[in-house]
């Protein structure tokens, strides 16, 4: 069965440094996600992706965050000085369609876990 | 801002009797509902889901139930059974809008 797979599975990284989150969606699918989940808290929702841009992004996509499709098979989120509540679990996903058409059903990967030191 | 809302963190259920899992939610453009099932780290599994022109919909032993309303929806399963045991996370959207989790409630079967 198709999955998202997701790199590295746990980071550690000093507060102040940069942190590539690495992602491969489902082959067939157009549309990838990133969501986060600090320890104890809700699935938040970070940013949408389609096309090769940015669709939506949450109030937590700030100018910290950024996303990119560098070939047809990766989708990376990058944290530029991370900060100790950037700590979290980050998930990739992705779906074959969006809005009307979606029904629903993202595909998750397992997750990469971030600590900030 | 919670526009979706699992007020129960944990549950347990003992084994081959009814898990109910309870959801409610503020926006009432909502139109689309989801349940997603998560093991410790794994990513989060999709479960079931229930359009808002249907009230119920059942996929085996996982029924979802909603009460518009109510602005309320449920997932019931029976009979639990020891591999249910996960954290639940219900879930909204509204057409092209993301999807909107719900914190999750972690669902203990006993034996």
């Amino acid at each position: 069965e198709p999955e998202v797979t997701q790199t590295p599975s746990h980071q550690v990284t000093q507060m102040g440094q940069e942190v590539i989150l690495r992602c491969v969606p489902i082959s067939n699918h157009l549309y990838f996600y990133w969501y986060r989940q600090i320890l104890g808290q809700k699935v938040e929702f970070l940013v949408s992706f389609y096309n090769n841009e940015i669709s939506e992004k949450s109030e937590i996509f700030d100018d910290q965050f950024s996303v990119e499709r560098p070939d047809g098979s990766n989708f990376t989120l990058k944290i530029r000085s991370t900060k100790l509540e950037d700590s979290a679990m980050y998930f990739c996903a992705s779906s074959e369609a969006y809005g009307e058409q979606n029904t629903g059903e993202l595909f998750f990967g397992e997750g990469s876990r971030l600590t900030v030191l | 801002d919670q526009q979706v809302k699992q007020n129960s963190p944990s549950l347990s259920v003992q084994e081959g009797r009814i898990s109910i899992l309870n959801c409610d939610y503020t926006n009432s453009m909502f139109d689309y509902f989801l349940w997603y099932k998560k093991y410790p780290a794994e990513g989060p599994t999709f479960l079931i889901s229930i359009s808002s022109i249907k009230d119920k919909n059942e996929d085996g032993r996982f029924t979802v139930f909603l009460n518009k309303s109510a602005k309320h929806l449920s997932l019931h399963i029976v009979p639990s059974q020891p591999g249910d045991s996960a954290v639940y996370f219900c879930a909204a959207s509204h057409r092209d809008d993301k999807i909107i989790f719900g914190k999750g409630t972690r669902l203990h079967i006993l034996p």
